[in-house]
């Protein structure tokens, strides 16, 4: 039973354009979420955090938002850039150090 | 620096052999962690340890083993390679704030079982 949804496994955007990331999960005790970046043949890289007592963080292009009652949060990529172009994968935690990985969404950005 | 280093990149096994896949830190992380990663699955913990002399199972350990005697080296060892195994390992560590900065992670290594 996954904990941690991603429902979309690929994505498809125009450069400039926003890309949005979506992420569910099951477990009400998870209070702090990370999304991680991976290119093929490379580990994930960490991109951003949230935790449950916040709604939104922003990182320059990059912007968590959580929505605890629907238990969902998203990522958006303003603007979307070739580079984005890669596999996201969204984490939860429920205050520990460990963390339980969705499957992960394909993105890619079109010139 | 180096971060997380993984050895070997690629590996071809065949049912029942051993091997030992290597991880070592230089960032000083209490925290290492062992994953799989299948097709189409995200990660799955296999053990993590919070210190040198600490480990202890994730979500998938059967069939796996790890120490922990230094704070650099997390080794994951497979005793009898089945092809369920087949997969990409990720080490990863952490120092203490995964929560707010995430895991390191090193590049990963693929293993075919056959």
């Amino acid at each position: 039973d996954q904990q941690v949804k991603q429902n979309s496994p690929s994505l498809s955007v125009q450069e400039g354009r926003i890309s949005i990331l979506n992420c569910d999960y099951t477990n009400s005790m998870f209070d702090y979420f990370l999304w991680y970046k991976k290119y093929p043949a490379e580990g994930p890289t960490f991109l951003i955090s949230i935790s449950s007592i916040k709604d939104k963080n922003e990182d320059g292009r990059f912007t968590v938002f959580l929505n605890k009652s629907a238990k969902h949060l998203s990522l958006h990529i303003v603007p979307s850039q070739p580079g984005d172009s890669a596999v996201y994968f969204c984490a939860a935690s429920a205050g520990g150090q460990n963390f339980v990985f969705g499957p992960g969404t394909r993105l890619s950005v079109l010139p | 620096n180096a971060g997380v280093t993984q050895t070997p990149k690629f590996r071809i096994l065949k049912i029942g052999q051993s091997m030992t896949l290597q991880c070592a830190q230089d960032m000083n992380h209490n925290y290492m962690y062992w994953y799989r990663q299948d097709p189409g699955m995200g990660l799955k913990l296999i053990y993590y340890s919070v210190g040198a002399g600490i480990t202890d199972k994730g979500e998938v350990p059967n069939g796996y083993n790890v120490s922990r005697s230094t704070t650099e080296d997390f080794p994951l060892r497979l005793e009898l390679a089945a092809p369920s195994q087949t997969s990409v390992y990720f080490c990863a560590s952490s120092g203490g704030a995964a929560t707010v900065n995430g895991y390191t992670f090193g590049s990963g290594t693929r293993l075919t079982v056959v």
